[in-house]
């Protein structure tokens, strides 16, 4: 398709499982993100790539959070051990421009509505 | 590190009236992304701003980089207009986006 999807639309986990959200982005795009979005507190990036890296950096001290790259347009948001302090809109979103470029458009997927319960 | 704020962060408007909707940024930007979110659906991306004034169909976007400060105006409004809209501000490191904390408008027929 011509945009960036996600995958699942919402889910719920129990407190201390494990989970994982699919990204789909687009063809040829370079850079994909993965943010956290609460609303009234903001949003924070999560992890970053570029498309030559398979495993994804992750800005969350926790180590909780990481995410793979298996294939350019694919990318899958890891979660250990989820806190309901987890609960949030993950947005994915990628762009065609590599990290540190001045011009970038991105392009951002529906999210995933995740509830730790 | 940059801060986003937003205000309003909640607006109710009549049908027709002219809406406007601010960003404020701390920090020397690249560019600086609307987006709207409607009720349960996906993000939407509106404008991109380096500069200046964006116009598409009912909305403008202004971005004046002295100041650090954005407007988004819609025109006109409409109950479908109703969403949560959020300023986004590109910086220059990574170019990871800091999001603020969103605008939620309703809008009455």
């Amino acid at each position: 398709g011509a945009g960036v999807s996600q995958s699942p639309r919402y889910k719920v986990a129990k407190r201390g499982r494990d989970v994982a959200l699919r990204c789909d982005s687009i063809s040829g795009h370079v850079t994909l993100y993965w943010y956290r979005q609460t609303l009234g507190q903001g949003s924070e990036v999560l992890t970053y790539s570029q498309s030559d890296a398979q495993r994804d950096k992750s800005g969350r001290p926790s180590g909780r959070f990481s995410a793979e790259r298996p294939e350019r347009s694919v990318s899958t948001l890891k979660i250990q051990r989820t806190e309901q302090g987890d609960s949030a809109v993950y947005l994915c979103a990628s762009s065609p421009e590599t990290l540190g470029d001045s011009n970038y458009g991105y392009t951002f997927g529906s999210g995933t509505r995740l509830t730790v319960v | 590190k940059n801060e986003v704020e937003q205000s309003p962060q909640n607006l109710t408007a009549q049908e027709g009236e002219f809406i406007t909707i601010n960003c404020s940024y701390s920090v020397g930007i690249s560019a600086l992304h609307w987006l709207q979110q409607h009720p349960g659906g996906g993000i939407v991306s509106l404008f991109m701003l380096s500069s200046g004034k964006k116009k598409h169909g009912r909305l403008i976007a202004t971005i004046n980089i002295q100041e650090k400060h954005s407007s988004l105006h819609i025109t006109a409004s409409h109950p479908r207009d109703s969403a949560v809209y959020i300023c986004a501000t590109g910086g220059t490191s990574y170019g990871k986006l800091t999001f603020g904390q969103g605008t939620i408008l309703t809008v009455h027929p």
